[in-house]
This record gives structure tokens, C-alpha cells and sequence, in this order.
């Protein structure tokens, strides 16, 4: 069974400039979770989508929005880039809301 | 607020020396505890899922123990190949899908 997937790998992006990445879930997942983890902070819940909905949102700023598209699979966007942006992040998805998690290996946002 | 705390922050053991990690938590009602691992510049890795008090799990040479309030995750006799960061996460029987992720315990284990 193909893992998760979530693309691109790295990016590298200017403050004020705007980015999405993408998450695939594993096959069946409809629970897909995104994280925010920086060597300060840990690993931080951003939001999480279940069925095309978002059931859940960490504490971040309007900036970060997200969505998740009926085949389960999500995608990420952070508008007006800041310097504190930069950080992994992890997209997981589960098979229930509640299950153990499954995380892809991350994209590396760099902002300049 | 839903917290989870992990001591120690680093732990270093020869290979043979067995320990624990712990991971100290609060929430409003407990869904499900969560270990997982994960090695550097990849995504965690599950281990074990706990649900209630005394429960245990047990892979290879981790066993996985919870109580009321706290988890350990106990290391036999270690390897090298053990090195990782463990991460401990709980999630709420309300809002079942927001996981609250400790800081983690960095484990190096010296051949």
C-alpha cells in the first residue's frame, strides 16, 4: 500500500509571496491532519479534514487556510509568506478522525 | 487546554542499556495515546496506540505502558538502530481529531 505522499519536497520562497503544497493520503484515509514543526515549537496542529470538511484548527493566524478535495486528498496554502513561516510540514492522514496517524516525510518551506 | 509533556528532552544509553521515556499528559477525556518515531528529516513513524489505564503493547524491544495520567514507553537492551526522537500524542474524546503532540524525547544509542 503506497504511503503518504506530499509534494513539493522543498520549496524556497520570498517573504509576502503565497504557497500551496499538496498532500496524497494513503488509500481508504478519509482523515487527513497538517502540521507546523519547527525546532522551537514541535509539532504544531494546524488543521484537519474529514470528508471534505474541516473539522478542526489549531491556533495559526487566517493565513493558513487549507481544503481537501473529494478523492481525500488536501492541500495546504499560507498566504503573505513571513520569515517565521519556515519550518517542516507534515501532512497525516487516518483512517478514522481518531486512529493513529500516518505521515508523509514533509516539505521543507524555507522563506527568505 | 490539552498538554503532553516528555521527559527526559535527551536521553543517551550504551547499546545493551535499557531505560524509559516518559510522557506526561492532560486532556479532557482520553480518545487514545500515541507513540511515534521518527528519525531525522522524515515524518514520524506510528508505534503503538493506547487507550485505557494498564494497557500495554509491546513491538521487538519497546513496550508501551499508560496510566491516568502518564505513558512510558520502555527501551530493552537498545540498539543503535534505536536512535530517534520519540514523540508522544494524545487526542480528546471531544474534537477526536485535533492531536496534541509532546516536544519529544531524542534517544542516542552508542554501539
Amino acid at each position: 500500500k503506497a504511503g503518504v505522499t506530499q509534494t513539493p519536497r522543498y520549496l524556497i520562497k520570498t517573504r509576502g509571496q503565497q504557497v500551496t503544497l499538496s498532500c496524497s493520503p494513503i488509500s481508504g484515509h478519509r482523515s487527513v491532519s497538517w502540521y507546523q514543526q519547527t525546532p522551537g515549537q514541535g509539532l504544531q496542529f494546524l488543521f484537519e479534514y474529514f470528508s471534505e470538511t474541516q473539522r478542526n484548527k489549531g491556533n495559526f493566524p487566517g493565513r493558513f487556510s487549507g481544503r481537501q478535495f473529494s478523492n481525500s486528498r488536501s492541500e495546504m496554502n499560507v498566504s503573505t509568506l513571513e520569515l517565521g513561516d519556515s519550518a517542516l510540514y507534515l501532512c497525516a492522514s487516518s483512517f478514522t478522525a481518531s486512529g493513529e496517524q500516518y505521515f508523509g516525510p514533509g516539505t521543507r518551506l524555507t522563506v527568505t | 487546554e490539552d498538554q503532553v509533556t516528555q521527559s527526559p528532552e535527551a536521553l543517551r544509553l550504551q547499546e545493551g542499556e535499557s531505560s524509559s521515556l516518559n510522557c506526561s499528559y492532560t486532556v479532557s477525556g482520553l480518545r487514545g495515546l500515541f507513540w511515534y518515531r521518527q528519525d531525522p528529516g522524515k515524518g514520524p513513524e506510528f508505534l503503538f496506540t493506547l487507550y485505557s489505564a494498564g494497557e500495554e503493547k509491546e513491538k521487538e524491544r519497546l513496550k508501551a505502558t499508560l496510566t491516568k495520567k502518564e505513558s512510558f514507553l520502555h527501551i530493552t537492551a537498545p540498539k543503535p538502530e534505536d536512535s530517534a526522537t520519540y514523540l508522544c500524542a494524545v487526542r480528546p474524546n471531544t474534537n477526536a481529531g485535533k492531536s496534541t503532540f509532546g516536544d519529544g524525547t531524542t534517544l542516542t544509542v552508542k554501539p
